[in-house]
């Protein structure tokens, strides 16, 4: 049974640093993309980052380009995201997510964590 | 950027009614080498992930119920309920995996 467990998150301040994290299970890891996923209080969902199986390539969006770093450690099942220079905007419930195609595609999601609320006030 | 724009923003609907959810993508999500359609439909309930629901515009994810159908093609496309459950009281999001950015709707509240 493919699991994604997410952790990390929380209440951090402006201009502060949080590092989530997304362990992966029931399923060859280093084979599938990974993303991001975020979604603002009471609104819609926004690709943030992805990283391909192997780490080769990564994508960012522009609203969190320079800011945030996806990485993933594939010895560990485990997907990261290190964001730097918070912003309130920045404020959701940010989701890891399997893409479904074996390879180094980005195009939509199987299996989702559970979710991690991420909150930036002074 | 592919812009994605789904309507209505919410609909309410009574016990097994059709409702009808629409989403129309600023350009093409057709590809010619394949004749795809490269959308996918998610339903996502209070408090959870979303769920994949129909993928390539059409296809239903398995396990979804057969009331849950998707049709359309190249920029416009719907999502159908034939016969609303209340267990279908949902957001529902069109997203366009054709180029990236990988862009999603604004969703669609689905109410009884």
């Amino acid at each position: 049974e493919v699991q994604l467990v997410q952790s990390g998150g929380g209440l951090v301040q402006p201009g502060g640093s949080l590092r989530l994290s997304c362990a992966a299970s029931g399923f060859t890891f280093s084979s599938y993309t990974m993303s991001w996923v975020r979604q603002a209080p009471g609104k819609g969902l926004e690709w943030v980052s992805a990283i391909t199986g192997n780490g080769g390539a990564t994508y960012h969006a522009d609203s969190v380009k320079g800011r945030f770093t996806i990485s993933r450690d594939n010895s560990k099942n485990t997907l990261y995201l290190q964001m730097n220079s918070l912003r309130a905007e920045d404020t959701a419930v940010y989701y890891c997510a399997k893409d479904p195609f074996y390879g180094d595609s980005w195009s939509s999601f199987d299996y989702w964590g559970q979710g991690t609320l991420v909150t930036v006030s002074s | 950027d592919i812009v994605m724009t789904q309507s209505p923003d919410s609909l309410a609907v009574s016990l097994g009614e059709r409702a009808t959810i629409n989403c129309k993508s600023s350009q093409s999500v057709l590809h010619s080498s394949n004749n795809r359609n490269y959308l996918v439909w998610y339903q996502q309930k209070p408090g959870q992930p979303p769920k994949v629901l129909i993928y390539w515009a059409s296809t239903r994810e398995s396990g979804v119920p057969d009331r849950f159908s998707g049709s359309g093609s190249g920029t416009d496309f719907t999502l159908t309920i034939s016969s609303l459950q209340a267990e279908d009281v949902a957001v529902y999001y069109c997203q366009q995996y054709y180029r990236t950015p990988l862009t999603f709707g604004g969703g669609t509240k689905v109410e009884i």
